[in-house]
C-alpha cells in the first residue's frame, strides 16, 4: 500500500490566493483528518470526515478554510483567500473507522504564504 | 479545551540508556489517548494506542502508561538507538471526537 498521500508536497503563494491541499487517504479507510502544524500551535486537527461526510469542522480557524470529500479516495483542503499566517504544515491522515483507531499520516504539505 | 503538555521539550541522551517521556492533559474525560513519532520532513506515524480503560500498552522496546484519574502519560523507551532520535507527540482523545495534540519532545539519541 503507497499510505496516504498528499500533493503538492511544497506551495509558495502570495497572499490573497487560493490554495488548494489534496489528499488521498489509504484505500479501505472510512475516515480522514486534517490537520495544521505550526511552532507556536503545535499540531491541531482541522476537520474529520466519516464516510465521506464531514463529522467535526471545529477545528477550521475560519471561514476562509473549506474541506471537501467527493469520494472515498480523495479530499482537498481549501484556503481562499490564504495569508502569511496560514503558513504551515498541513497534514492529512486515514483510519479504518475513527478517531479512536490508529492514524496513518501522510507527508504533509509545506505552505508557505507570501 | 483539552490542554496537553509535555515534559521535558528537548532530551538528549547516549546510545543505550532508559528513558521516560511525560505527557500531561487538563480533562481526564478522555476516550483514548496515542503517542505519536513525528520524523522531520515527514508525516507522523502511531506508535501506541491506550484506551481509556487500559493502563498501558506495549510494542517492542516501547511501552506507554496511562493514568487518567491524574491526567498523566508516559512513554518509556528502553535501550535508546540513534534511530530514535524524532520528536515524540502524546494526544488524547476526548469526547465530541477531539484530538488533542501536545507540543512534543525532541529526543536526540547520540551514537
Amino acid at each position: 500500500d503507497a499510505g496516504v498521500i498528499q500533493s503538492p508536497r511544497h506551495e509558495v503563494t502570495e497572499m490573497g490566493q487560493e490554495v488548494t491541499l489534496r489528499c488521498k487517504p489509504i484505500s479501505g479507510h472510512n475516515s480522514l483528518f486534517w490537520y495544521r502544524q505550526t511552532m507556536m500551535r503545535g499540531l491541531e486537527l482541522l476537520i474529520y470526515f466519516n464516510n465521506n461526510v464531514p463529522i467535526d469542522d471545529s477545528g477550521m480557524p475560519e471561514d476562509r478554510f473549506s474541506a471537501k470529500m467527493p469520494n472515498a479516495s480523495f479530499s482537498t483542503l481549501k484556503i481562499q483567500p490564504s495569508e502569511p499566517r496560514d503558513s504551515a504544515v498541513y497534514f492529512c491522515a486515514s483510519s479504518l473507522w475513527g478517531l479512536g483507531e490508529t492514524q496513518y499520516f501522510g507527508p504533509g504539505t509545506r505552505l508557505l504564504v507570501l | 479545551k483539552q490542554e496537553v503538555t509535555q515534559i521535558p521539550a528537548a532530551l538528549s541522551v547516549p546510545e543505550g540508556e532508559n528513558l521516560v517521556l511525560n505527557c500531561s492533559f487538563t480533562d481526564s474525560a478522555i476516550y483514548n489517548l496515542q503517542w505519536f513519532r513525528q520524523d522531520p520532513g515527514k508525516g507522523l506515524t502511531s506508535l501506541l494506542l491506550i484506551q481509556s480503560s487500559q493502563r498501558e500498552q506495549t510494542s517492542g522496546r516501547l511501552n506507554a502508561s496511562l493514568d487518567k484519574s491524574s491526567g498523566r502519560s508516559t512513554l518509556y523507551i528502553a535501550a535508546s538507538q540513534p534511530g530514535d532520535s524524532a520528536t515524540y507527540l502524546c494526544a488524547p482523545e476526548t469526547g465530541a471526537n477531539n484530538l488533542f495534540f501536545g507540543t512534543g519532545t525532541r529526543l536526540t539519541v547520540i551514537p
